[in-house]
């Protein structure tokens, strides 16, 4: 019964790169959120999607960010060109219902590193 | 604007004591109360929660404390144990599915 899984693990992009995050929820579960996580700071909330839908980007960078989760296979988390200060931790999260009332499940994130 | 703070970055405590974490929100409209425990290189795990109805709830070693009025609660971890040490972030919620995360304390249980 695996729990959510994030990969890579670890993902080193230059400048002015592409970085694609994939997160697979848990079985059953259809509701996926992103956090992210910068040095020294709380997990801040990015966005909410369930299949096919994004229900609240209200949490993402206007430019640059993007994500999805298509009817088959994980969520991805795209972000174009990138800079130093996209380098953060990326946590994704499921849940079988909106909401998070028994705490969500997340993975074990992927550290992005913007050299 | 930070809405939820956990005003101790680090806390050190001898292994069969107990460790006290706190936290403390601004916005009002918080209704649900999580703790998560991390440690590195690895996702947050649930801890514990507490609806706004409730005061105390305890699993086990582990009880979360709500006082409403202060918009202050806390996470009572006895005895404690070396295995507790990590990271723990408090989380707020209202009534969407967004959580707001404090910056976290990080707990060291000493043998």
């Amino acid at each position: 019964n695996a729990g959510v899984m994030q990969n890579p693990r670890h993902l080193v992009r230059r400048r002015g790169q592409e970085a694609r995050l994939r997160c697979s929820p848990m079985k059953g579960h259809s509701h996926v959120y992103w956090y992210r996580q910068l040095p020294e700071e709380g997990l801040k909330f990015m966005v909410y999607l369930q299949k096919e839908n994004i229900i609240d980007e209200s949490g993402m960078p206007k430019e640059r960010f993007s994500a999805e989760f298509p009817k088959e296979g994980p969520s991805i988390l795209r972000i174009q060109q990138v800079v130093r200060g996209d380098s953060a931790a990326y946590f994704c999260a499921s849940s079988p219902d909106r909401g998070f009332n028994y705490g969500y499940t997340f993975g074990s994130g992927t550290r992005l590193t913007v050299v | 604007d930070q809405q939820v703070k956990q005003n101790s970055p680090s806390l050190s405590v001898q292994e069969g004591r107990i460790s006290i974490l706190n936290c403390d929100y601004t916005n009002s409209m918080f209704d649900y109360f999580l703790w998560y425990k991390k440690y590195p290189a690895e996702g947050p795990t649930f801890l514990i929660s507490i609806s706004s109805i409730k005061d105390k709830n305890e699993d086990g070693r582990f009880t979360v404390f709500l006082n409403k009025s202060a918009k202050h609660l806390s996470l009572h971890i006895v005895p404690s144990q070396p295995g507790d040490s990590a990271v723990y972030f408090c989380a707020c919620g209202g009534s969407n599915y967004k959580l707001t995360f404090g910056k976290g304390t990080l707990l060291t249980v000493n043998p």
